[in-house]
């Protein structure tokens, strides 16, 4: 079964600090790989997406991440940290059905950036 | 961007009524519409797949007589709690796919979501 997995429930970083947001997957073939961000009480925020090409991927607001082959992974990552970061992260991957195609979500990483 | 809009974001109701929760693209054509249920800090568990004038496809444990969904048109997905019940009270989120979008930045389109709590 296609899958993500985000071990971190939180992660707590000091504003300007660098962040990381872990995310593996385990899927048949090549991965479609996602992240999106929520904020309380809102819907899902798209923020980058692998499929070819490049293994870094560069998205919105000053996110990127790495798709690592070999790991079987694809890390959400910022190089300097806002307090505005603080957000629920979900990593998902896009699975192919007989009826079509669907986003796999993980179980979100919980992100609070403090002063 | 494409806007994808829910309504209510809100609604208490009753146990034992029904509710009927709207999904809307607003400027771009959904073929496809994901309905979507989160709990609390936990991650979104899809509930069905709905292509525009076609009957929706249920997810294994969703029970389609409980949760009806009609897409009647390309830019409307409504979901209806029927005889809702406590443990139904949920946050409920849909998105919208358009094929010819989908090759851009973004596959799916996410709602707001609708907080549903039932008494």
């Amino acid at each position: 079964a296609q899958s993500v997995a985000q071990p971190e429930d939180q992660v707590n970083v000091a504003e300007g600090n660098p962040l990381t947001v872990k995310c593996t997957y385990s899927v048949s073939g090549n991965p479609y790989l996602f992240w999106y961000v929520q904020y309380p009480n809102r819907g899902l925020q798209f923020l980058l997406k692998y499929i070819t090409g490049d293994n870094l991927v560069k998205g919105s607001y000053g996110f990127e991440a790495e798709f690592n082959k070999s790991q079987t992974s694809f890390h959400l990552k910022k190089p300097s940290a806002l307090v505005s970061d603080s957000a629920l992260y979900f990593c998902a991957v896009r699975v192919f059905t007989g009826g079509g195609n669907k986003l796999t979500f993980g179980t979100g990483t919980q992100l609070k950036v403090e002063l | 961007g494409a806007v994808v809009s829910q309504h209510p974001s809100w609604v208490i109701c009753k146990s034992g009524t029904s509710v009927k929760i709207e999904c809307r693209s607003l400027d771009f054509q959904a073929t496809t519409m994901f309905w979507y249920r989160q709990f609390p800090k936990q991650s979104l568990m899809l509930m069905a797949t709905s292509n525009e004038g076609s009957k929706a496809t249920y997810e294994q444990g969703v029970e389609k007589d409980k949760f009806l969904i009609n897409h009647a048109s390309l830019t409307l997905s409504t979901l209806t709690v029927t005889s809702a019940h406590p443990e139904d009270s949920s946050f409920y989120i849909c998105s919208a796919r358009d094929p010819y979008l989908a090759g851009e930045r973004n596959e799916q389109f996410f709602g707001p979501g609708t907080r549903l709590t039932v008494l």
